[in-house]
């Protein structure tokens, strides 16, 4: 069965320092994946999503990067955080076939003070 | 991308039957509308998917009518656990690529 694996599940970084989130799938091969943002009692903002290796669209201009070095790892980093981009960070992949749903990661919650 | 709208919240009271209707009027063709459930600090999850009329599963039924310009998901006899909040995204029939959340309607169960 597939799997999706994200972590750390809780992270507090100063202002300024930088970020490295990733994220794995397990039991597929070729998923699109994702990265999503959610602030407090808010909805979920698509930051990136990859259809493939090293191919990366960004939906929200930022500080934030992804890359994709290989077929299921998705990585999100910073160079230098800001306190916005405090948030829930949420990865997701899903198949290639039609009607494909997303499944969702555990989860990342950020804080930059 | 065809837009969502739903309403931004819900009161229910425990054994009810919830209906949370969502507006996507430039609906295309292909596209499927699909419903997730999020808790507090966890990843949405997949609810039920249609393209029209009714499907049902164990968990809602998802009412679409033929213009496909709403949908309705209906949670029969909801429990507090159902306190969540429940997105509708109409998803393009192409196997992937972007895919874009709403705001949500946030439902809350009291006992």
């Amino acid at each position: 069965s597939q799997t999706i694996h994200q972590w750390p599940a809780t992270l507090v970084q100063p202002v300024g320092s930088p970020l490295s989130l990733e994220c794995t799938v397990e039991g597929t091969s070729n998923p699109n994946l994702y990265w999503y943002r959610q602030a407090a009692g808010r909805g979920l903002q698509l930051l990136f999503y990859s259809v493939g290796i090293g191919q990366i669209s960004s939906e929200v201009p930022q500080n934030l990067s992804a890359s994709r070095p290989q077929d299921r790892q998705f990585i999100l980093s910073s160079k230098k955080l800001l306190l916005s981009d405090s948030g829930f960070y949420l990865c997701a992949w899903r198949g290639r076939g039609n009607n494909e749903k997303l499944f969702f990661g555990s989860g990342t919650q950020l804080s930059v003070l | 991308l065809a837009k969502t709208t739903q309403p931004i919240s819900m009161d229910s009271y425990e054994g009810q039957e919830v209906n949370i209707t969502c507006s996507h009027n430039n609906i295309a063709t292909n596209d499927y509308i699909t419903w997730y459930q999020q808790f507090p600090s966890q990843g949405p999850r997949f609810i039920i998917q249609g393209y029209k009329t009714k499907v049902t599963n164990e968990v809602a039924s998802l009412f679409i009518p033929a213009d496909r310009k709403s949908s309705t998901l209906s949670l029969p006899r909801v429990s507090l656990s159902d306190t969540a909040v429940y997105y509708c995204l109409v998803v393009l029939n192409t196997g992937g690529f972007k895919t874009i959340f709403g705001a949500g309607t946030r439902l809350f169960v009291k006992a």
